[in-house]
């Protein structure tokens, strides 16, 4: 089946700095989404993104399909950016669901 | 919108003991999924509907677990009997068609004791 890796897997930062967490796939997908774990376990959506590029306020994320990546940047952060973040995909094919990483565990220190 | 609904937040039992977990998805959306979240695992996909009927449950651990869609609107995942290896964080997803943006509920933790 198709394999998700995400990089890194653990990211400590300073509050203000910036990141770029990154994530691979090994075969075509029809949707790719970006999810937050917050600290309560809660999954929030970030980006419905099976391609080109979007911003919602400090996050952004870039999806190359063509090349089986994305990115998520994260800019300014603060320390409620903590938690685990984990890309998610849907392969191209009958029958699937979302398919997900092992996830980038984000510590934010102020 | 209330977002996907699931029951209880948290869930204690014994071992040998059914468990049944709930879910109303959002009105509107026909898949709903089910995925267990565990430190080993991860997440990963237990099974899912469409339009209520089960598309691919290869997800489910075994025969003590066992998923319904009676309706639109509500999904129950019961685990009988329960044991230990069970606990997890169990999630329930719903979307409206096979590619949309899928919206997860907040989760049942359930320890099995």
């Amino acid at each position: 089946g198709i394999q998700v890796e995400q990089s890194p897997p653990d990211l400590i930062l300073q509050e203000g700095a910036n990141s770029t967490l990154r994530c691979n796939f090994s075969d075509s997908v029809n949707n790719l989404q970006w999810f937050h774990q917050n600290p309560w376990g809660q999954l929030i959506n970030l980006f419905y993104i099976p391609s080109g590029t979007k911003q919602n306020g400090r996050l952004s994320a870039t999806t190359v399909a063509t090349e089986r990546y994305s990115l998520l940047y994260i800019s300014s952060s603060q320390t409620t950016d903590s938690g685990v973040y984990f890309c998610a995909v849907l392969p191209n094919q009958a029958g699937t669901a979302l398919i997900f990483g092992k996830g980038t565990t984000l510590s934010v220190s102020s | 919108d209330a977002g996907v609904i699931q029951s209880p937040r948290h869930e204690v039992t014994e071992m040998g003991q059914e468990v049944t977990l709930r879910c109303k998805p959002i009105s509107g959306h026909n898949s709903l999924f089910w995925y267990r979240q565990t430190m080993m695992r991860g997440l990963e996909l237990l099974i899912y509907f469409n339009n209520n009927v089960p598309i691919d449950d290869s997800g489910m651990p075994e025969d003590r677990f066992s998923a319904k869609m009676p309706n639109a609107s509500f999904s129950t995942l019961k685990i009988q009997p329960s044991e230990p290896r069970d606990s997890a964080v169990y999630f329930c997803a719903s979307t409206m068609g096979k590619a949309g943006s899928y919206t997860f509920g907040s989760g049942t933790r359930l320890t099995v004791v």
